[in-house]
């Protein structure tokens, strides 16, 4: 099946650090979602794209769709600790997403 | 709203046995999805359903069984338990996935151990 290359796979930051993770596939997508999931909770939506090339910013985070619609990539700036959690990339097909392995952010206060 | 529901929060089931993880959504979602999340893995797709009625194999189906007879609701079923199949369950749901409001919002998990 269809698979989302996510990177890296893990983060270990101080607070305050900037951080950039970026998902790439071998397939063309309609849209990229960046989800974040606390410990213990469903994923949460953060920002969504829709168009090749679009850059959108939602607070301290910032999102590309890439112009050949087979990657993206996210930046959260200035760390703080409740940024900690999995964040994960999904493209999205007709009926589906497909969702990247997931990148684990840890921020030292 | 409520959201996307989801019971039970924890479950622990010997090999072999069954059991239903039911998931509900007051949000008048048509689409429906089952994710299993291993740990230290992403979110694998189980079954998913776009409407009352209808239902489609995800990417790892083997070893659960779906139904969709409201909007409302998307129970999912293991029949015969087996230790491969602890994980986490996620339900989800969202208004339309093509284009704009693809959002899929999802539940709290259900975290089920098979010994």
């Amino acid at each position: 099946g269809q698979q989302l290359n996510q990177s890296p796979q893990s983060m270990f930051i101080q607070e305050g650090e900037d951080v950039s993770m970026n998902c790439t596939s071998s397939s063309i997508f309609n849209t990229w979602l960046w989800y974040k999931q606390d410990p213990g909770e469903g994923p949460v939506l953060l920002i969504a794209l829709y168009k090749a090339g679009e850059l959108t910013s939602n607070g301290r985070l910032t999102a590309q769709f890439g112009i050949t619609r087979k990657d993206s990539f996210l930046n959260i700036s200035a760390s703080i600790p409740s940024d900690v959690g999995i964040y994960f990339c999904a493209g999205t097909t007709t009926n589906k997403h497909i969702f990247g392995t997931g990148t684990l952010l840890a921020v030292q206060p | 709203n409520a959201g996307v529901t989801q019971t039970p929060k924890f479950r622990i089931l010997k090999i072999g046995q069954s059991m239903t993880l039911q998931c509900a959504q007051d949000m008048n979602h048509n689409y429906m999805y089952w994710y299993r999340q291993d740990p230290g893995m992403g979110l694998k797709l189980i079954y998913y359903s776009v409407g009352a009625g209808i239902t489609d194999k995800g990417e790892v189906p083997n070893g659960y069984n779906v139904s969709r007879s409201t909007t409302e609701d998307f129970p999912l079923r293991l029949e015969l338990a087996a230790p491969s199949q602890t994980s986490v369950y996620f339900c989800a749901s969202s208004y339309f996935t093509g284009g704009a409001n693809n959002e899929q919002f999802f539940g709290p998990g259900t975290r089920l151990t098979v010994l």
